[in-house]
């Protein structure tokens, strides 16, 4: 199985900060790879898809990029509706597993 | 619009089964594929399966065989998760998520369905 380990696991910063999440994969998975966005009692939101394509609706302070084993989200200018728990996820081999997921807590 | 409605919260006792159903609207149903993934409580993301809404074949991760059945009625436009032989281990909401293709993005979820066991 491929594994996807994020850092940090845990992040506090303030509205208007800029953001950077990292995701590792521990073999190559092209850019097969999202970021999605959860909060409590929610179910996943799709943020970022195939490494860095914004999905329709999001708003663009979100960005991705990476290919191969290293990716990273961005967030430009974080809002107060952006403290939630992110997750990676690869779709490159079965089972497409998740990172353990970045929670992103307010300072 | 598209939407993902599941079956209502499940209590089981250890060693019963359990079928969560995911109805799919708002788009062809035979176009798309169906993931399975679940999360325990306070936990993370955990992918158990895919199905082909077609042709209905499937694809589980190697823990869940045995474990957990997907299967689909094209004239509801419905996708069924069973979990057999439950463990509480096992308690967790369970969320089914398309994709358009077998291996791209998960675009919209279902709300998700407690599973508890519980003796």
């Amino acid at each position: 199985d491929i594994q996807m380990t994020q850092s940090p696991s845990s992040l506090s910063a303030s509205v208007g900060d800029r953001v950077t999440i990292t995701c590792r994969a521990s073999q190559y998975i092209s850019s097969y790879l999202n970021w999605y966005q959860q909060k409590p009692g929610k179910a996943p939101n799709l943020l970022i898809y195939a490494a860095s394509s914004l999905q329709s609706g999001v708003p663009s302070r979100f960005s991705g990029s990476g290919s191969g084993t290293d990716f990273t989200l961005t967030i430009g200018s974080l809002q107060p509706e952006d403290f939630a728990t992110y997750y990676c996820h690869q779709t490159y081999s079965t089972p497409f597993t998740f990172g353990q997921g970045t929670k992103l807590e307010i300072k | 619009q598209v939407q993902l409605v599941q079956s209502g919260a499940e209590v089981k006792k250890p060693g019963a089964s359990v079928k969560v159903s995911c109805r799919a609207s708002g788009y062809t149903f035979t176009s798309y594929y169906i993931h399975w993934v679940r999360q325990a409580p306070g936990q993370g993301l955990e992918w158990l399966g895919i199905i082909n809404s077609s042709g209905g074949s499937t694809t589980y991760a190697q823990k869940f065989l045995g474990k957990v059945t997907l299967t689909r009625d094209t004239s509801t436009s419905t996708v069924y998760m069973e979990l057999s032989s439950l463990r509480s281990e096992d308690t967790a909401v369970y969320y089914c998520a398309r994709s358009g293709e077998y291996n791209s993005k998960l675009d919209y979820w279902g709300q998700g369905t407690l599973v508890t066991v519980s003796p």
